[in-house]
């Protein structure tokens, strides 16, 4: 299986500030590389697609980057509703795999 | 704007089979692949499985030999079983729609916890 890690697990920020997520798969995945915000108590919800395209709807504010098996979500101007957890999810091969999750607190 | 529903027991006892049912309104079902992802209390995703609209399935190879995801068209729904489950199988089970040609899950379901316990 395609091993994703995550870092950090945990992010403290304040709003306005620009924040990094990284995400490493433990072999190549191409592009393949989805990015998910998850409120509490809510289901995940689809924000950017192919490692770098973001989907309909989504505020530009989000975007993604890809280095080899290094990936990057990057909010670049924190609202109080982007204080979720973030995952990442490789969809190179089965079985489909996220990552552990990065939870975004308010600092 | 494809809407899921997850429904079906919450309780579970052990060793007995899971069965939870979605069921999707807003758009036809033709062409996706219709799926289950589990998470278990303050953990984080797993992939369960999916069925394809033609019928053909894939699993979690960790979960193979106990689940079975099956479809029924005519009523808009797919369905899930997980069979001689233990308490590591108590989660928020989602379902979802996969989209044809990237193994992403575009709309999700609200989720329904499962708990496993005697």
């Amino acid at each position: 299986d395609i091993q994703m890690t995550q870092s950090p697990s945990t992010l403290s920020a304040s709003a306005g500030d620009r924040v990094t997520i990284t995400c490493r798969a433990s072999q190549s995945i191409n592009s393949w590389l989805a990015w998910y915000q998850q409120r509490s108590g809510k289901a995940p919800k689809l924000l950017i697609q192919k490692a770098s395209t973001i989907e309909s709807g989504v505020p530009s504010r989000f975007s993604g980057s890809a280095s080899g098996t290094d990936f990057t979500l990057t909010i670049s101007s924190l609202q109080p509703d982007d204080f979720a957890t973030y995952y990442c999810q490789q969809y190179k091969s089965y079985p489909y795999t996220f990552g552990q999750g990065t939870k975004l607190e308010i600092k | 704007q494809v809407q899921l529903h997850e429904s079906g027991p919450g309780l579970v006892k052990p060793s007995e089979t899971l069965s939870l049912t979605c069921t999707v309104s807003g758009d036809s079902m033709s062409g996706y692949y219709w799926g289950w992802i589990r998470q278990p209390p303050g953990k984080g995703l797993e992939w369960v499985g999916y069925i394809h609209y033609s019928g053909s399935t894939y699993y979690n190879p960790s979960l193979e030999s106990r689940v079975t995801v099956s479809l029924d068209t005519s009523k808009n729904q797919f369905s899930l079983k997980l069979s001689s489950v233990t308490a590591a199988d108590t989660a928020v089970y989602y379902c979802a729609r996969r989209r044809p040609v990237a193994g992403l899950f575009d709309y999700w379901g609200q989720g329904t916890l499962v708990t496993v316990s005697s």
